[in-house]
């Protein structure tokens, strides 16, 4: 089974407007990323948090961690078309293991 | 850089073929992963190595599955007889190989339809 879970599956919204996802996970980890993926292309990093961090900023994009409840959240402000892509959170959930397991993403419309 | 590389990136086969995927890292980086895209799934790791070596293949989903890395530079993943059930986006990822941190780098992933 998937460790992250991404809430909604998908999102659609309008240009300008904000757009927040949800991810959800099982077990402790070490660190959190999201990643983007347009139509038919790989997977991009946009930002890592770690598990000691609650909150991050890169850009447009902003990250929250609660480790209690075992969630982040993606936000994006001021959404643009050209953002309109997948959007996946990803865990690294064993210690020295390096595996990176992803949840089944958020696919996200942005509305001109 | 050329970033991460795989070929082919669309291939066709017949049940009962082979296929080999390939995948040449970011050079610098010492751990590749293989990864399976399915709108069904999702993202499923199959795979990983760390300088060369295979870590963890329990994500490999049978025998007719196998990876290699002769090298720093090169990877394959063979499916040998292919299957419909195969069909799906193969990712190959690379990294440094910094204990728990690191972002992965994807290359374009490799369609394959098996009829």
């Amino acid at each position: 089974s998937q460790q992250g879970e991404e809430d909604p599956q998908a999102l659609s919204i309008q240009e300008g407007e904000n757009a927040t996802m949800n991810c959800s996970y099982k077990t402790s980890i070490n660190n959190l990323q999201w990643y983007r993926q347009n139509s038919g292309r790989g997977l991009v990093h946009l930002i890592l948090i770690r598990s000691n961090e609650r909150e991050k900023h890169s850009g447009r994009l902003r990250v929250t961690l609660d480790t209690s409840k075992k969630s982040s959240s993606l936000l994006i402000t001021a959404s643009r078309a050209a953002d309109t892509a997948s959007y996946f959170c990803a865990t690294t959930i064993i210690q020295g293991a390096q595996k990176l397991v992803f949840g089944q993403g958020t696919r996200l419309t942005i509305n001109p | 850089d050329a970033g991460v590389i795989q070929s082919p990136r669309h291939e066709v086969t017949e049940m009962g073929q082979e296929v080999t995927l390939r995948c040449k890292p970011i050079s610098g980086h010492n751990s590749l992963f293989w990864y399976r895209q399915t709108m069904m799934r999702g993202l499923e790791l199959l795979i990983y190595f760390n300088n060369n070596v295979p870590i963890d293949d329990s994500g490999m989903p049978e025998d007719r599955f196998s990876a290699k890395m002769p090298n720093a530079s090169f990877s394959t993943l063979k499916i040998q007889p292919s299957e419909p059930r195969d069909s799906a986006v193969y990712f190959c990822a690379s990294r440094t190989g910094l204990a728990n941190t690191g972002e992965l780098f994807f290359g374009e992933g490799s369609r394959l339809t098996v009829l």
